[in-house]
C-alpha cells in the first residue's frame, strides 16, 4: 500500500524567503506526481504535474523535482508572497488512483 | 480550465437522515469520478471510482451500502450518505478526469457535511 508522507506539516516564513517542501512515497511504481494547493475550506488547485519519466517541472515561481528511485518529490516555491499561504499536498498515482500527502500548512507573513 | 462543481457546498442534518451530494462536470465529459473524504490536517482518503452506467468500485473498508454512488450521466455522479451518523461529518471532495484525457483530474470546491 502507497505512504505519502509530507515535511514539514506546518510552515511560516516572512514574505520573500524561499519555499522548500518536502514529500516522500514508500512505492516508486508510480505514474506520475502532482502538487496541489489547497485554500481553507476549498477544494484542489493542480499546480504542477511530474511524469514518472521526468525529473522535474516548473512554473513561474514554483519548480518541483522528482527522485523516484528514493521515492522523493520537492517542491519549491521563489520568493514567497502572502498571497501563497494555503495548505499544499502531494499525490502520487499508481495504477488507477491518486494518493495524498497530509499536506504542509504555509503561511507567509507579510 | 475544466471546472467541477460540488451540491451543495455546506450541509447541516440530524442524525439518520440521508444526504446527496451532486458532482458535475461543467464543461467536459467524465466517464470516471473519484469521491474523497478528507478529515482535518489529514490526507485525503479515496472512497471510491463512480463509473458511468455502471457500478461503483469501492475502496477496503467503505461501506458500499452507507455510501451509494450513482453515476447516470457523463456530466454527474451523485454521493449519498445514508442513515448519517455524527462520525459521518467530514469534508467530501469528488474528482473528475476529463474523457479525453485522463492523466489530469479536476477537482471540485468540497462539501462540508456536519451530522449534529
Amino acid at each position: 500500500k502507497q505512504e505519502v508522507t509530507q515535511i514539514p506539516a506546518a510552515l511560516s516564513v516572512p514574505e520573500g524567503e524561499n519555499l522548500v517542501l518536502n514529500c516522500s512515497f514508500t512505492d516508486s511504481a508510480i505514474y506520475n506526481l502532482q502538487w496541489f494547493r489547497q485554500d481553507p475550506g476549498k477544494g484542489l488547485t493542480s499546480l504542477l504535474l511530474i511524469q514518472s519519466s521526468q525529473r522535474e517541472q516548473t512554473s513561474g515561481r514554483l519548480n518541483a523535482s522528482l527522485d523516484k528511485s528514493s521515492g522523493r518529490s520537492t517542491l519549491y516555491i521563489a520568493a514567497s508572497q502572502p498571497g501563497d499561504s494555503a495548505t499544499y499536498l502531494c499525490a502520487v498515482k499508481d495504477d488507477y488512483k491518486l494518493s495524498f500527502g497530509a499536506g504542509t500548512t504555509v503561511t507567509v507573513r507579510a | 480550465g475544466a471546472v467541477v462543481s460540488q451540491h451543495p457546498s455546506r450541509v447541516i442534518c440530524k442524525s439518520g437522515t440521508s444526504v446527496k451530494i451532486e458532482c458535475r462536470s461543467l464543461d467536459f465529459q467524465a466517464t470516471t469520478m473519484f469521491w474523497y473524504r478528507q478529515f482535518p490536517k489529514k490526507s485525503l482518503m479515496l472512497m471510491a471510482t463512480s463509473n458511468e452506467g455502471s457500478k461503483a468500485t469501492y475502496e477496503q473498508g467503505v461501506e458500499k451500502d452507507k455510501f451509494l454512488i450513482n453515476h447516470a450521466s457523463l456530466t454527474l455522479s451523485t454521493l449519498t450518505v445514508t442513515s448519517a451518523h455524527p462520525e459521518d461529518s467530514s469534508f467530501y471532495i469528488c474528482s473528475a478526469p476529463p474523457r479525453h484525457n485522463q492523466e489530469t483530474q479536476y477537482f471540485g470546491p468540497g462539501t462540508r457535511l456536519l451530522v449534529l
